[in-house]
C-alpha cells in the first residue's frame, strides 16, 4: 500500500518549451504533496508544498511562475516547468502523505529526470 | 537554520561487515529524525525514524538512536548484505508542516 507514481519517468525537451510532470497517489488520498528537486550528488531540495484545493506554498528562492503546481484532486498533483532552460535540467521527485493517523511518513515517487536541450 | 550533515560516500563494504553512516543535525527545538533509503530505480522509502531524544528507531536490522547531546542520528547495521546496496538519506522534520530537510545522501555498495 501507499504507492506514489510519477509520469513521465524521464523527458527531454527543447529550451523554451513547457513540461508537465504528474504525481499520483495510487491507493490513498493525499491532501498534501511535496515537490523536490535533486541535483547530482546533492540532497533533495524541497521546492513547494502542494495542498489539494488551494494554492501551493513555495520555498524561498523557488520561482512560482516558472514552476506551476496544481493539486486539483486528492490523488493528483502536477508540476509544470514553464519556458524550460538547460539549468532546469534535474531530477524531480514528489511525495505524498502523511496518511490519516500517521503524523510523519511521506511516500515518495520514483522521480522524473528532466533534460532540457 | 535547520540542516542535516551526513558522511560522504561512497561507502564500500564486504558482505557481513559492520556499517555506520554518520548523521548530525542542526535544529532549534526537538526535531523528528529519519533515515530514508533509495534502492536503484525506486523512490525513497522510510527506513526508520525517531521522534524524541533517546528513542531508537530500528528496521530490517538497521538501527539509529536519537542523541540530543551530540545532535546525532547515526545509522548502524551489524552485518550488511548485498541487497542493502542503496543510497541512504538522513532527514529531519520540524513542526506541523511535515517538511523534510535532507542530508546529501550516502551511497552504500556491498560486495559479495
Amino acid at each position: 500500500g501507499a504507492v506514489v507514481s510519477q509520469h513521465p519517468s524521464w523527458v527531454i525537451c527543447k529550451s523554451g518549451t513547457s513540461v508537465k510532470i504528474e504525481c499520483r497517489s495510487l491507493d490513498f488520498q493525499a491532501t498534501t504533496m511535496f515537490w523536490y528537486r535533486q541535483f547530482p550528488k546533492q540532497s533533495l531540495m524541497l521546492m513547494a508544498t502542494s495542498n489539494e484545493g488551494s494554492k501551493a506554498t513555495y520555498e524561498q528562492g523557488v520561482e512560482k511562475d516558472k514552476f506551476l503546481i496544481n493539486h486539483a484532486s486528492l490523488t493528483l498533483s502536477t508540476l509544470t516547468v514553464t519556458s524550460a532552460h538547460p539549468e532546469d535540467s534535474s531530477f524531480y521527485i514528489c511525495s505524498a502523505g502523511p496518511l490519516l493517523g500517521d503524523q510523519f511518513e511521506q511516500y515518495f515517487g520514483p522521480g522524473t529526470r528532466l533534460t532540457v536541450t | 537554520g535547520n540542516s542535516v550533515t551526513q558522511m560522504e560516500g561512497p561507502v564500500t563494504l564486504s558482505e557481513e561487515a559492520f556499517l555506520t553512516i554518520n548523521c548530525t543535525y542542526t535544529a532549534t527545538g526537538y526535531p523528528s529524525l529519519f533515515w530514508y533509503v533509495q534502492y536503484p530505480g525506486e523512490g525513497l522509502q522510510l527506513l526508520l525514524k525517531a521522534t524524541k531524544a533517546d528513542d531508537k528507531g530500528s528496521n530490517k536490522g538497521f538501527e539509529a538512536t536519537y542523541r540530543k547531546e551530540t545532535t546525532s542520528f547515526h545509522l548502524e547495521k551489524g552485518s550488511v548484505q548485498v541487497s542493502d546496496s542503496a543510497v541512504y538519506f538522513c532527514a529531519l522534520s520540524r513542526g506541523a508542516t511535515n517538511k523534510l530537510i535532507f542530508g546529501t545522501g550516502t551511497l552504500l555498495a556491498v560486495q559479495p
